[in-house]
């Protein structure tokens, strides 16, 4: 079965200090794995793409990676202003029938504290 | 600015009573898709359509209907038939139909049904 686990569900930190928060996925025909971030009460914010195995992004305190099981995504020397939940999204296409979906995960809640 | 507008932000109905959520974009955008998202659970689709005049159901459409007349616009209804309507409704679209786009999504609808 198709599925996305991110983990932990929820993270504190304190300002600084670096972590990575993880998606794992067991999705046959991924086409794309793509994380957003998402503030209390709003919809969620594009933040990367990853389409192969060994490519990385990087956007300020930010930085994807991705291999055949799961992505990371590294937040280095965090801020306050980093705190809310990260998704982790993955789009596979059926093989036989062309159509396709995107499938989510359930998030990693973070919180930076000053 | 370019970019995905739902309203209203909250909407409160009686049960048994029909409810519209509406979806704009002006992004040109070919691609756009209902979600619902409660608390604990991954992003579930409802409906997505790929073109004008065309849609297709999702994981949960049970209880839910989509039209799509023009390109800009995608409105949801909730019917009577949903056992439980009350929810955050997300609203995204992306380029054409293929999957490696990311999504862009609305500020999204709190929809609650007593």
């Amino acid at each position: 079965e198709d599925q996305v686990t991110q983990s932990p569900e929820a993270l504190r930190l304190q300002e600084g200090e670096s972590s990575s928060l993880n998606c794992s996925y067991t999705v046959s025909g991924l086409r794309g794995l793509f994380w957003y971030r998402q503030d209390p009460g709003k919809g969620p914010e594009f933040l990367f793409t990853l389409y192969s195995a060994g490519e990385e992004k990087e956007k300020e305190r930010l930085k994807a990676t991705l291999t055949k099981k799961e992505s990371f995504l590294h937040i280095t020397a965090p801020k306050p202003e980093d705190s809310a939940t990260y998704l982790c999204a993955v789009h596979k296409t059926h093989p036989s029938s062309g159509t396709y979906k995107y499938i989510f995960g359930t998030g990693t809640r973070l919180k930076v504290l000053a | 600015d370019g970019g995905i507008t739902q309203s209203p932000k909250y909407l409160f109905r009686k049960e048994g009573q029909n409810v519209t959520l509406s979806c704009e974009q002006n992004l040109n955008h070919d691609a756009m898709y209902w979600y619902r998202q409660d608390p604990g659970q991954g992003l579930r689709l409802i409906y997505y359509s790929q073109i004008v005049n065309d849609f297709q159901k999702g994981d949960i459409a049970e209880g839910y209907s989509v039209s799509r007349e023009k390109k800009e616009s995608f409105p949801l209804t909730v019917t009577s038939a949903q056992k439980n309507p009350t929810a955050f409704y997300l609203c995204a679209s992306s380029i054409s139909g293929r999957p490696s786009y990311e999504q862009y999504f609305g500020p999204g609808t709190r929809l609650t049904v007593t």
